[in-house]
């Protein structure tokens, strides 16, 4: 069964420090991976994929097969980074399924 | 201005009562989706339409019904037989069977039973 699991339900850094959120997935197929970003009181928005190898925002995300992973990164976060951050796997049929999401807080 | 418009933005529905969320979009997208979205359980599919007059149940669609009549439009409604209404409802629309592509999402409704 397709599976998405992000370990962390917050993860707290200071500004200036490296942000790793984890995403690890499962699904018998080639996986397509997303993230999605939902900042407060805005629609959640896509943040990046896979499959275009992207740097948004200072993020990236690079697709692990080996470790079945998707981890977003960033080498310095900044304030404006602090929101809920959900990653997404394209299943059969079209259909994404989420993971529970990870909410990140960059303090200053 | 091109996008995917939900209302209304707050429902309340009392016990017993059927409710209709609205989803509309003038992006031209072949496939809609509604998700559910609860604190700690990330974003739960209920039902998603990948062409006119055709649906399919997602992984927690009872309790809920939906219609595909027109491509633009993807309304659900919330029925007496959902046991926990109470929840923040998104809807999101894509480009159909398109790889790369992701979902493009309206600004949700929040329900409350009261």
């Amino acid at each position: 069964a397709q599976r998405v699991t992000q370990p962390e339900k917050l993860l707290s850094v200071f500004k200036g420090a490296p942000v790793e959120l984890k995403c690890n997935y499962s699904y018998s197929g080639s996986p397509e991976l997303f993230w999605y970003v939902q900042y407060s009181r805005q629609r959640l928005q896509l943040l990046l994929r896979h499959i275009s190898r992207e740097s948004i925002k200072g993020f990236t995300a690079d697709l692990n097969k080996g470790e079945t992973s998707f981890h977003l990164k960033k080498p310095f976060a900044q304030e404006e980074d602090s929101a809920m951050y959900y990653c997404a796997l394209r299943s059969y049929g079209n259909k994404l399924v989420f993971g529970a999401g990870t909410i990140l807080r960059v303090k200053s | 201005d091109g996008g995917i418009t939900q209302s209304p933005k707050y429902l309340f529905r009392k016990e017993g009562q059927n409710v209709t969320l609205s989803c509309e979009q003038n992006l031209n997208h072949d496939a809609m989706y509604w998700y559910r979205q609860d604190p700690g359980q990330g974003l739960r599919l209920i039902y998603y339409s990948q062409i006119v007059n055709d649906f399919q149940k997602g992984d927690i669609a009872e309790g809920y019904s939906v219609s595909r009549e027109k491509k633009e439009s993807f309304p659900l409604t919330v029925t007496s037989a959902q046991k926990n209404p109470t929840a923040f409802y998104l809807c999101a629309s894509s480009i159909s069977s398109a790889e790369g592509y992701g979902y493009t999402f309206g600004s949700g409704t929040r329900l409350t039973v009261v």
